[in-house]
């Protein structure tokens, strides 16, 4: 089966503690993104990569930081230095370009 | 500024009936429009798309209908049923050397009444 993961559903930090979501994705797809969406709100583009090795910060990258180590995999590190981190965030893939994007299940992040 | 605007947070409608969803854009660049459907906790789903190109395109039951020149696009659900009860997002982006970022609306939500 074909799809994207995301692991785990509901995360639990404490505050000032850096937290780690996975993403992973069996597409073969070239692109990969992370979005994170607030009640009420639309979903807002943290980061995305083109191509392993490379990427780009999208609208609200300050206090993220990502890796594309491997075409499968695109990690996003969610720091102490983001003000407001909790949130529904949420992976997506695509063949890139003009091409719609696949999401993941999200994962919910709390921080207390 | 938001550059998409769903301007209707939220709607509803009888079984059977059309169900039309609206989306606006500001940024004239824009030329690939897609319609997402998301259900609580979960990731969305990709819908329909359209081309600037074309000004409808049709997939089942779903039609999305796309004015250039009014900047504005709409969903048709036909016929409404109790399963199209979600949020649906309107995203938008352009074919600008490197781009692949999409801009989402902040979504519209649908209850589909029995």
């Amino acid at each position: 089966d074909g799809g994207i993961t995301q692991s785990p559903k509901y995360l639990f930090r404490k505050e000032g503690q850096n937290v780690t979501l996975s993403c992973e994705q069996n597409l073969n797809h070239d692109a990969m993104y992370w979005y994170r969406q607030d009640p009420g709100q639309g979903l807002r583009l943290i980061y995305y990569s083109q191509i392993v090795n490379d990427f780009q910060k999208g609208d609200i990258a300050e206090g993220y930081s990502v890796s594309r180590e491997k075409k499968e995999s695109f990690p996003l590190t969610v720091t102490s230095a983001q003000k407001n981190p909790t949130a529904f965030y949420l992976c997506a893939s695509s063949w890139g370009g003009m091409n719609e994007q696949f999401f993941g299940p999200g994962t919910r992040l709390t921080v207390l | 500024d938001q550059q998409v605007k769903q301007n209707s947070p939220s709607l509803s409608v009888q079984e059977g009936r059309i169900s039309i969803l609206n989306c606006d854009y500001t940024n004239s660049m824009f030329d690939y429009f897609l319609w997402y459907k998301k259900y609580p906790a979960e990731g969305p789903t990709f819908l329909i798309s359209i081309s600037s190109i074309k000004d409808k395109n049709e997939d089942g039951r779903f039609t999305v209908f796309l004015n250039k020149s009014a900047k504005h696009l709409s969903l048709h659900i036909v016929p409404s049923q109790p399963g199209d009860s979600a949020v649906y997002f309107c995203a938008a982006s352009y074919s600008g050397a490197g781009s692949y970022q999409l801009t989402f609306g902040k979504g519209t939500k649908l209850s589909v009444i029995p």
